[in-house]
């Protein structure tokens, strides 16, 4: 149980160009959705935290305006990488808490791994 | 002071023997305390809880959890070259924010 399901798995564009990310929960339903990137050989940094229906409270210095975020139900969220530059290249991955509680533990999708031209 | 730390290591341990792996957290009032394991280039993978002090045994794994202390630790039995990954510790503080160490990594030897 508890499965994360993260698309796509990995993305190559050109500069300028806007990446959507998807993550779902396919067996539970996801009260709050987390976003993470991380560097190779770097720690996990957490970018936003969303919960369904509310808009997504970022972390400091993550720009709302570059990196989109959207959870519209209670299996999915996005991620949006507006106008991507070589600087957004970076391992994406997303985790979701399900259940009223909130104790539980986060579950990961496989992450996408974003490269820009 | 970081609100969850672990030692960065590298942690080596021969094949078969018990590597231990430790976390201690500022926020006295967290509820809850994960370890995750993360393969290089993958994504993290949880493979124990615990909310309540002592231990917490599940197969070749145990965490143990003293509040009073502050610290959470993984044991990882009889390891397993294929056990060598960076180990995350995760802690939910009282108000509910949840908190990732910046992992310890494991290298077992055969």
């Amino acid at each position: 149980g508890a499965v994360v399901s993260q698309h796509p798995s990995r993305v190559i564009c050109k500069s300028g160009t806007s990446v959507k990310i998807e993550c779902r929960s396919l067996d539970f339903q996801a009260t709050t959705m987390f976003w993470y990137r991380q560097f190779p050989k770097k720690s996990l940094m957490l970018m936003a935290t969303s919960n369904e229906g509310s808009k997504a409270t970022y972390e400091q210095g993550v720009e709302k305006d570059k990196f989109l975020i959207n959870h519209a139900s209670l299996t999915l969220s996005t991620l949006t990488v507006t106008s991507a530059h070589p600087e957004d290249s970076s391992f994406y991955i997303c985790s979701a808490r399900g259940g009223d509680s909130q104790r539980g533990p986060q579950h990961f999708g496989d992450g996408t791994r974003l490269s820009i031209l | 002071q970081k609100e969850v730390e672990q030692n960065s290591g590298p942690l080596s341990v021969p094949e078969g023997a018990i590597a231990s792996l430790n976390c201690t957290y500022s926020d006295r009032g967290s509820q809850s305390f994960f370890w995750y394991r993360q393969y290089s280039g993958k994504s993290p993978e949880l493979i124990m809880f615990i909310y309540s002090n002592g231990d917490k045994e599940d197969g070749r794994f145990t965490a143990q959890l003293n509040k009073a202390s502050q610290y959470v630790s993984l044991l990882i039995r009889d390891s397993q070259p294929s056990d060598s990954a960076t180990y995350l510790c995760a802690v939910i503080t009282n108000a509910g924010k949840s908190t990732f160490g910046d992992g310890t990594t494991l290298t077992v030897k055969p």
